[in-house]
């Protein structure tokens, strides 16, 4: 089973920031996605990689980024956060093996005042 | 446009007695479905697939069922336990090794003591 760790687990902060939110899995897994979800809503893709150096953009398009400089680590970032990011980010990973489910990590609760 | 439908926001079942979960699609390109559960503050965790190729795959408890002609799946838990309260999500993809994911908005299932 997939150990997926996603830091913080909630955050509150203001207009204009920059905020990075964190995403590490252990289990050696090649993708790794990033799902945004608002309460009682779909998950919605919004980045995903294969590996080392590969993004991706989903299908939800998302003014955050992100990069894939290690396997295990796969940070989204927001330049400017605006209150529109309001919302739960979910990041998930699955090994490069047919039908491999993708794993959760638990979320972060981003909340932009 | 929503292509995958959770038409049910939320189910209540008595301990002990089957719990039927809904889905429909509307994309006749998908070809592989999951069901995932999700507890609050925690992420999704999978729960069992079928592919196009299967009407039914069972995995303990619970039981998975497509008719493709209809576009519908269903999901039963037999029996239900206090432990399946959670929101399920149904989703799907066109194939099993598609990493885009689509998924439904979700249905609340609370099971009565």
């Amino acid at each position: 089973e997939a150990d997926i760790y996603q830091t913080p687990r909630y955050l509150v902060i203001g207009t204009g920031k920059k905020i990075t939110l964190e995403c590490s899995q252990t289990m050696g897994h090649d993708k790794m996605y990033w799902y945004q979800q608002d309460p009682g809503m779909e998950l919605h893709l919004i980045h995903y990689s294969y590996g080392v150096n590969s993004t991706e953009k989903g299908d939800l398009s998302s003014e955050s980024t992100v990069s894939r400089i290690r396997t295990e680590h796969f940070p989204l970032t927001l330049e400017s956060a605006r209150p529109s990011h309001t919302s739960q980010y979910l990041c998930a990973s699955s090994e490069d093996l047919g039908d491999q489910p993708q794993h959760f990590g638990d979320g972060t609760r981003l909340s932009i005042l | 446009d929503q292509q995958v439908k959770q038409n049910s926001p939320s189910l209540s079942v008595q301990e002990g007695r089957i719990s039927i979960l809904n889905c429909d699609y509307t994309n006749s390109m998908f070809d592989y479905f999951l069901w995932y559960k999700k507890y609050p503050a925690e992420g999704p965790t999978f729960l069992i697939s079928i592919s196009s190729i299967k009407d039914k795959n069972e995995d303990g408890r619970f039981t998975v069922f497509l008719n493709k002609s209809a576009k519908h799946l269903s999901l039963h838990i037999v029996p239900s336990q206090p432990g399946d309260s959670a929101v399920y999500f149904c989703a799907a993809s066109a194939s099993f090794s598609d990493d885009k994911i689509i998924f439904g908005k979700g249905t609340r299932l609370h099971i009565l003591p």
